[in-house]
């Protein structure tokens, strides 16, 4: 059975800060890896996608990167907001199955 | 932009009414999914649908069905609502997975049942 683990469960961290969110998972098999943003009580908006085939992607202060061979896509944020405060998922896509990290709980202090 | 619409954000349903949850796309996506986030347990997949009245269990059918009746609405039904259904509900869908298609999220029903 596929597992993705994101690590940390939860991180603090001061305005301005660059950051690094981890996202590892065990099938080699990954169409695409997604990461996603989810406010309090809300749904989940798509920040990226990166394609297997692909070693990263970015979008404004973002950037995902994706190392099949060592199972790990990580999300960076540049020059962190208050705004980015979040919880972050991902999901890999294997074709036939989508499985969800358990997410990482991002909190920027002003 | 990709649509997916939920109907309600907020419903507040008795002990063993029946419950429909509504949810329509607007890009022509092959795959529609429901789920439902507890806190501590993530997402947990409920039913998912391939093509018009195609269904599939997910991890977690047990006291729900679902209905595709056309490509761009699927339906969840909590056939006898029960407290331990309060929920967090989440529509998604994406065209063909094998061809890289994004995934794209509805807002959520936020369900209580007492």
């Amino acid at each position: 059975k596929q597992e993705v683990t994101q690590i940390p469960a939860a991180l603090s961290v001061p305005e301005g800060e660059n950051l690094v969110l981890n996202c590892s998972f065990t099938d080699s098999a990954i169409y695409n890896l997604q990461w996603f943003r989810q406010d309090p009580g809300k749904g989940l908006t798509s920040l990226l996608l990166i394609q297997s085939s692909q070693r990263e992607q970015t979008s404004g202060r973002l950037n995902a990167s994706l190392d099949k061979s060592s199972g790990r896509s990580t999300l960076y944020i540049a020059a962190s907001q208050p705004g980015d405060s979040a919880t972050y998922l991902c999901v890999e896509n294997a074709g036939n199955m989508l499985t969800f990290g358990g997410g990482t709980r991002l909190m920027v202090k002003p | 932009d990709v649509k997916v619409t939920q109907s309600s954000r907020y419903l507040v349903k008795r002990t063993g009414e029946k419950v429909f949850l509504e949810c329509v796309q607007d890009m022509d996506h092959e795959n529609m999914f429901w789920y439902r986030q507890d806190p501590g347990l993530g997402l947990r997949l409920i039913y998912f649908s391939y093509d018009v009245k195609m269904k599939e269990k997910g991890d977690i059918p047990e006291g729900y069905s679902v209905s595709r009746e056309k490509k761009e609405r699927f339906s969840l039904i909590l056939e006898s609502a029960s407290t331990n259904q309060t929920s967090m509900y989440l529509c998604a869908s994406s065209g063909v997975l094998w061809e890289n298609s994004p995934l794209h999220f509805g807002n959520g029903t936020r369900l209580t049942v007492t």
